[in-house]
């Protein structure tokens, strides 16, 4: 079975400063791994996603996640962040890319002006 | 390319009643899924259509509840005899056959009193 840990409920950075939303994976295959956001009574949005290419991956709107298969993460990074950025985010898990999808139960981001 | 689309977006029913939902897919996409969120959760996986074959279910989809995708495109989701616990946003999702990417739509939120 496969199953995403997202650690901190609830996150809160300043203004500007780096934005770090923690996901740690388990899975028995080789693992697909996505970031979705979710505003406010609106469905998910990909952010970006892992499908064993580069470790390295570049998302929309500035964000980025770097798969560490030795730690088992995917973390969930930006650089700056701006008031737009406050929403829910959910780290999520597949064993093959488009099959059902398994998430974690989600940080909430509140970014403080 | 319109987005994936729910129909309704919002519906209260008391406990004992049926209700259908309604998820129009991006078009030509082949497979549809529903997920359903219940408050402070991630979307938990109910079930997947390739084109009108249902290929898998969860065993939180109960004997109250059925799915159909009769030609391939649009998908119905009901619920019979609803419970309290049925309460939850319903989300559905699309892609194609050959991506990884699933597209969700922006959910239908179910209230039973």
């Amino acid at each position: 079975a496969q199953s995403v840990t997202q650690l901190g409920s609830h996150v809160s950075v300043s203004e500007g400063a780096l934005v770090l939303l923690r996901c740690n994976y388990s899975s028995s295959v080789p693992p697909y791994l996505f970031w979705y956001v979710q505003y406010p009574n609106q469905g998910l949005q990909l952010l970006l996603k892992y499908t064993s290419a580069a470790t390295l991956v570049k998302g929309i709107n500035g964000f980025e996640a770097e798969f560490k298969k030795s730690e088992t993460s995917f973390h969930l990074t930006k650089p700056s962040a701006h008031m737009s950025d406050a929403a829910e985010y959910f780290c999520a898990v597949s064993r093959v890319g488009n099959e059902k999808l398994t998430f974690g139960t989600g940080t909430r981001l509140t970014i403080i002006p | 390319d319109t987005g994936v689309s729910q129909d309704p977006r919002h519906k209260i029913t008391k406990r004992g009643q049926n209700v259908t939902f309604r998820c129009d897919p991006i078009s030509e996409h082949n497979r549809l899924y529903w997920y359903r969120q219940t408050l402070g959760q991630g979307p938990e996986f109910l079930t997947y259509f390739q084109n009108e074959a249902q290929l898998e279910k969860s065993r939180l989809l109960s004997d109250r509840f059925s799915a159909e995708r009769p030609k391939g495109s649009f998908s119905t989701l009901e619920i019979q005899r609803t419970e309290q616990g049925d309460s939850a946003m319903y989300l559905c999702a699309s892609s194609e056959l050959t991506t990884d990417t699933q597209y969700f739509g922006p959910g239908t939120r179910l209230t039973v009193l």
